[in-house]
């Protein structure tokens, strides 16, 4: 089976700009979730989504969303970027949601750098 | 609120020498714990979760409750082991909210 793709992997943005990341799981996955990633925080959770709804919430402010699509891809927006929204943006899929045991498979990760 | 902290940011140690990554929690539920690795140059995978008691690449953990700790162990370590180690507890009773720790960089010296 493929792995887990996200696109693009490099991004450059402008403060007060927006921006979207894609994360394709693994066949058969219908669990998504997001991580920020920061030299800082570390490993952050964003959210969770199975089939296209919203089940965890990490504690990161309104400006980052996400939606997932009836073929389980997932997509994730930042909107009017922040200097520290600079960080490597991970997505994890899974077969099930509430997946406090079950194994995320991780994609490469989406890098942002927001100038 | 929960936490995971890794005391260590970095561990060296030659091969062949047992190894301790440690691992303390902070959450008054029943916790979930995990490890991941990351590899150089490669994805963050999952390693060993204590629910399943097992032993991967000659790793284990143990959850000790009372000490709040669930340590990485090996006996014998291999350079190949060299990665980026990092415990995550995940909540139970259906709120899925993972918590990871900073890390621990762990270099194996021939």
């Amino acid at each position: 089976k493929a792995g887990v793709t996200q696109t693009p992997r490099y991004l450059i943005k402008t403060r007060g700009q927006q921006v979207t990341l894609s994360c394709s799981p693994i066949s058969g996955h219908r669990s998504v979730s997001w991580y920020q990633q920061t030299p800082g925080q570390g490993l952050q959770f964003l959210f969770e989504y199975f089939s296209e709804t919203q089940r965890n919430k990490g504690n990161f402010p309104g400006r980052f969303s996400g939606r997932q699509f009836s073929n389980s891809r997932s997509e994730m927006n930042v909107s009017t970027l922040e200097l520290g929204d600079s960080a490597l943006y991970l997505c994890a899929s899974s077969t099930t949601t509430s997946g406090s045991t079950n194994e995320q498979f991780f994609g490469p990760g989406t890098r942002l750098t927001v100038l | 609120a929960q936490r995971v902290t890794q005391p260590e940011k970095l561990l060296s140690v030659f091969k062949g020498a047992p190894v301790e990554l440690k691992c303390n929690y902070s959450y008054s539920g029943s916790p979930e714990l995990f490890w991941y690795v990351q590899y150089s140059r490669q994805r963050l995978q999952l390693l060993l979760r204590h629910i399943s008691r097992e032993s991967i690449k000659g790793f284990t953990a143990d959850l000790n409750k009372g000490e709040t700790s669930f340590h990485l162990k090996k006996p014998f370590a291999q350079e190949e082991d060299s990665a980026m180690y990092y415990c995550a507890l995940h909540l139970s009773g259906g709120s899925y909210i993972p918590t990871f720790g900073r890390g621990t960089s762990l270099i194996v010296h021939p």
